[in-house]
């Protein structure tokens, strides 16, 4: 298996624009979760899914985010309007069931300047 | 709320040494425990889970044990080599399954 595919490895915008994040869990996996990587607050989980339902999300800074999963190969993470404390590094991870190992993909460096 | 801290926040050791890395946290009510890698610039590597119910896993020259009552996890590096140099995260996984992270120890082992 590939692994978790994430795209765009790298994403530079500008403040007030639309970003969107990708990614493509292993296949076979039931949960997908997306975290936030920053020196100041280290790795924070945003949402996370089970079977393409959003379980927990109290991890959404603002409205400003927002995530998707329309099917079992394909979760997306949108920020509407970009500002640039959203810079970090976002990471998507997916794991095969409830309480076994995750597996993170390489992660997307986002830069809103 | 959960915190988990790690200590030390970075180490510098000799090739060879054995080393011992630091995870704790406040919530003892845990579903499990993971040791992560994380190399500069890229995604963490899973190194060891363990579920509540275990006291410790074993792979290779690493070691991780838990001890839930004392809110405590180690992660055991026999033999340490220069390839071992990265960040080391513990993430504390709850009943909801949602994961606290560490700050990490940034390991350097020196040739």
């Amino acid at each position: 298996d590939a692994g978790v595919i994430q795209s765009p490895r790298h994403e530079v915008t500008e403040m007030g624009q639309e970003v969107t994040l990708r990614c493509k869990p292993i296949s076979g996996h039931d949960y997908l979760f997306w975290y936030r990587q920053t020196m100041m607050r280290g790795l924070e989980l945003l949402i996370y899914f089970n079977n393409n339902v959003p379980i927990d999300d109290s991890g959404m800074p603002e409205d400003r985010f927002s995530a998707k999963m329309p099917n079992a190969s394909f979760s997306t993470l949108k920020i509407q309007p970009s500002e640039p404390r959203d810079s970090a590094v976002y990471f998507c991870a997916s794991s095969r069931d409830r309480g076994h190992e995750q597996f993170f993909g390489p992660g997307t460096r986002l830069t809103v300047l | 709320k959960q915190e988990v801290t790690q200590i030390p926040a970075a180490l510098s050791v000799p090739e060879g040494e054995n080393l011992v890395l630091n995870c704790s946290f406040t919530d003892s009510a845990i579903y499990n425990l993971q040791w992560f890698r994380q190399d500069p610039g890229k995604g963490l590597t899973s190194l060891l889970l363990i579920q509540s119910s275990q006291r410790e896993q074993t792979s290779g020259r690493l070691n991780a044990s838990l001890d839930k009552s004392s809110g405590r996890s180690t992660l055991y590096i026999a033999a340490s080599q220069p390839g071992d140099s990265a960040t080391y995260l513990c993430a504390a996984g709850s009943r909801t399954y949602k994961y606290i992270f560490g700050t990490g120890t940034r390991l350097k082992v020196l040739a």
